[in-house]
């Protein structure tokens, strides 16, 4: 199984703040990686698939790179509602596998 | 635009078998993977398993032995089946849609969770 290594676990910000997620596999996955947003009590949803593309609807302040093993999800400037939890996953091979998230709090 | 609406036990005992049930609404059920997620504070996001509209599955292998996932396209439903359950198998659960672009793919949309308890 390839593992997916998210860093840091959690962080602290404030509204405004550049923030930047950071996500290792623990082999060569090209592009084939997801970024994942949950708020408390609900499902997972899709922020950035295929590394770097933005999905529709989702605000122009996520981005993402990477190619390879590292990857990252930046936020440019944090609202209020940016404050939960991220998650990547790769989708090169099955079984799918997610990093253990990072919880986004507020400083 | 295609949601997900998913129902089954919510408190089990241990041996018995999880069932839980995904029906898809407002889009096509062929052309897609459709997958089980489960998350539980231990092991985080794993995934378990997914199959197409003709049946074909890919299982995780972690979980192979224990489970099975089917479909109903008559209804547009799949389903999961866990038996054998153990404490450890406690977990919300979340059924998905396996997006295809190119070679890419991801879970999206995610049905709204079911919290399955295994407890004696």
């Amino acid at each position: 199984d390839i593992q997916m290594t998210q860093s840091p676990s959690s962080l602290s910000a404030s509204v405004g703040d550049r923030v930047t997620i950071t996500c290792r596999a623990s082999q060569s996955i090209s592009s084939y990686l997801n970024w994942y947003q949950q708020k408390p009590g609900k499902a997972p949803k899709v922020l950035i698939y295929a590394a770097s593309t933005l999905q529709s609807g989702v605000p122009s302040r996520f981005s993402g790179s990477g190619s390879g093993t590292d990857f990252t999800l930046t936020i440019s400037s944090l609202q209020p509602e940016d404050f939960t939890t991220y998650y990547c996953q790769q989708s090169f091979s099955t079984p799918r596998t997610f990093g253990q998230g990072t919880k986004v709090e507020i400083k | 635009q295609v949601q997900l609406q998913q129902w089954g036990a919510g408190l089990l005992k241990p041996s018995e078998t999880l069932s839980l049930t995904c029906a898809v609404y407002g889009g096509s059920f062929s052309g897609y993977y459709w997958s089980w997620i489960r998350q539980s504070p231990g092991k985080g996001l794993e995934w378990i398993g997914e199959v197409n509209h003709s049946g074909s599955p890919n299982y995780n292998p972690s979980l192979k032995s224990r489970i099975t996932i089917s479909v109903d396209t008559s209804k547009n439903q799949f389903s999961l089946k866990l038996n054998s359950v153990t404490a450890a198998d406690t977990a919300v659960y979340y059924c998905a849609r396996v997006v295809p672009a190119a070679s890419w793919n991801w879970f999206d949309p995610w049905g709204q969770g079911s919290l399955v308890t295994v407890s004696s």
